[in-house]
């Protein structure tokens, strides 16, 4: 079986342009969730999907950051314009159900460098 | 608030040696889990445990044994007899229960560094 992949692996980008990663799920989960890491802080929650709705968005850091998840399969996740501090390794998880008990699983992450 | 705390940022271990890799948490929540993962060069998470807060056995998986103790809030990673393979960056975690679903709190992980 698949595990959660992630595209792409990397991403040099300069202030003011746009990104969008990619994350596709295990196949059959409903719950996708995406982190980030910024270099040497912890691992932060950013927003979790079911199926295509989003459940909770609280960790999304501003409206630069836009998610979807179209049709309940894949996500994606626009930062548009980035900047410097948008700099970090956003991971994606998925997980079969949203409790505390449903093991996520990760992708490899995609980093991300703003110039 | 949740909070995970691992105080060491990194170790540095000749192989075979056994080395303990702490996680320390702070929850109000009764019910909870604890997790910890592994993030070798390669750079994916990969899942290592899940322990909930009702289950304090310790456990133990080949060279792997985790303590969790709820006195000190903590849940300690133990390897013994290290190997290279077993350089990575290793994350404990603590699920928060949010309106019936779960978020993942991070500790800011330790960097284990197994050298021949």
């Amino acid at each position: 079986e698949a595990g959660v992949t992630q595209f792409p692996s990397h991403s040099v980008i300069e202030k003011g342009q746009t990104v969008t990663l990619r994350c596709d799920p295990i196949s059959g989960h409903d719950n996708l969730y995406w982190y980030r890491r910024v270099m040497g802080k912890e691992i932060k929650f950013l927003l979790h999907f079911v199926k295509e709705s989003k459940q909770d968005e609280s960790g999304m850091p501003n409206n630069r950051f836009l998610a979807e998840r179209t049709g309940g399969t894949y996500s994606t996740l626009k930062v548009q314009p980035a900047e410097l501090e948008d700099s970090g390794v956003y991971f994606c998880a998925s997980s079969q159900g949203g409790s505390m008990t449903d093991t996520q699983y990760f992708g490899p992450g995609t980093r991300l460098t703003v110039l | 608030a949740q909070k995970v705390t691992q105080a060491q940022t990194e170790i540095s271990v000749v192989e075979k040696e056994d080395v303990t890799l702490d996680c320390v948490y702070e929850t109000r929540d009764t019910t909870y889990y604890l997790f910890w993962y592994k993030q070798p060069p390669s750079g994916e998470l990969v899942f290592l445990i899940r322990r909930n807060s009702f289950d304090e056995q310790n456990e133990i998986s080949g060279r792997y044994s985790w303590n969790f103790q709820k006195s000190t809030s903590s849940f300690n990673f133990t390897i013994t007899a290290s190997q290279v393979v077993d350089s990575a960056v290793y994350f404990c975690a603590l699920s928060e229960a949010n309106s019936g679903y779960s978020t993942l709190t991070f500790g800011k992980g330790t960097m284990l560094l197994v050298s021949p």
